[in-house]
C-alpha cells in the first residue's frame, strides 16, 4: 500500500536550534517526494522535490531509499519557518495523484 | 508569478443541495487535480483530469461527484447531492506535467454543509 507517515504533529524549537521533520513512506516503485508547506490562512506551496536536490529557505531533504525516508532538515530554525508542513508522494504512472502525510505543525520560539 | 484561483472562498449550503467549487488552473498547465482536507485529517486525493477526461478518481470520489473543464480555463466539481461527511476544505492543483514537477494548489473552498 502506498503511505506516507509523518510521526510528529506538533514540533516546537526555539529560533536558531536544528530542525529535523520526519518523512517515512511506503511504495514499491521508484516514488516521487515533495515537501508542501502551508503557512497560517495561506495555501499549500511547493518547498521542495527530491528530484531537484535544491535547497529553499534553508531547507534540504535527501530521499533514503534503504530507509524509505525523506526528512525534511534546517540548521537553523527561524520564527517565520513556523507552519504546517507536509510531505507527499507522487506514484508514477497512475496520473500523479499526491499522497499526503498527517503533517507536522513546526513550532518556532523566539 | 501565476497562481491556481478558487471561488467561492467559503461555500455553506443545505444537506441534499447541489454545489459548484470553480477553479482556475495556471494557464499553460495539463494536468488538473481536485483534493479535500477534513478538519483534521489529512488532505486526500480525489480526481485528476488530463485531455478533458478523468484519468484517475479515488474511491471517495463516487457518482455524486463530476468535474468539467466547461471552456478551456475553468475546472469545477460538482457534488449532485451534499452530504454533511462533504464538508471540508476542497483544494484545486494543477501541473505542467504529470512526472517532475509538483502541483500547484489553490487557496481552497471551504465547503460547510448543515
Amino acid at each position: 500500500a502506498q503511505r506516507v507517515t509523518q510521526p510528529e504533529k506538533l514540533l516546537s524549537v526555539f529560533k536558531g536550534a536544528p530542525v529535523e521533520l520526519k518523512c517515512n513512506y511506503s511504495y514499491s516503485g521508484s516514488p516521487e517526494l515533495f515537501w508542501y508547506v502551508q503557512y497560517s490562512r495561506q495555501r499549500l506551496q511547493l518547498l521542495l522535490r527530491h528530484i531537484s536536490r535544491e535547497s529553499i529557505k534553508g531547507f534540504t531533504a535527501d530521499l533514503n531509499k534503504g530507509e524509505t525516508s525523506f526528512h525534511l532538515k534546517k540548521p537553523f530554525a527561524q520564527e517565520e519557518d513556523s507552519a504546517m508542513y507536509y510531505c507527499a508522494l507522487k506514484a508514477w504512472g497512475q496520473g500523479g495523484k499526491l499522497i499526503f502525510g498527517q503533517g507536522t505543525e513546526l513550532s518556532v520560539k523566539p | 508569478e501565476p497562481e491556481v484561483t478558487q471561488t467561492p472562498s467559503h461555500q455553506v449550503t443545505q444537506m441534499g443541495q447541489e454545489v459548484i467549487l470553480r477553479c482556475v488552473p495556471i494557464s499553460n498547465h495539463l494536468y488538473f487535480y481536485w483534493y479535500r482536507q477534513i478538519l483534521g485529517q489529512k488532505v486526500e486525493f480525489l480526481v485528476s483530469f488530463y485531455n478533458n477526461e478523468i484519468s484517475e478518481k479515488s474511491e471517495i470520489f463516487d457518482d455524486q461527484f463530476s468535474v468539467e473543464r466547461p471552456d478551456g480555463s475553468n475546472f469545477t466539481l460538482k457534488i449532485r447531492s451534499t452530504k454533511l461527511e462533504d464538508s471540508a476544505m476542497y483544494f484545486c492543483a494543477s501541473s505542467p506535467l504529470v512526472t517532475g514537477w509538483g502541483q500547484f494548489f489553490g487557496p481552497g473552498t471551504r465547503l460547510t454543509v448543515l
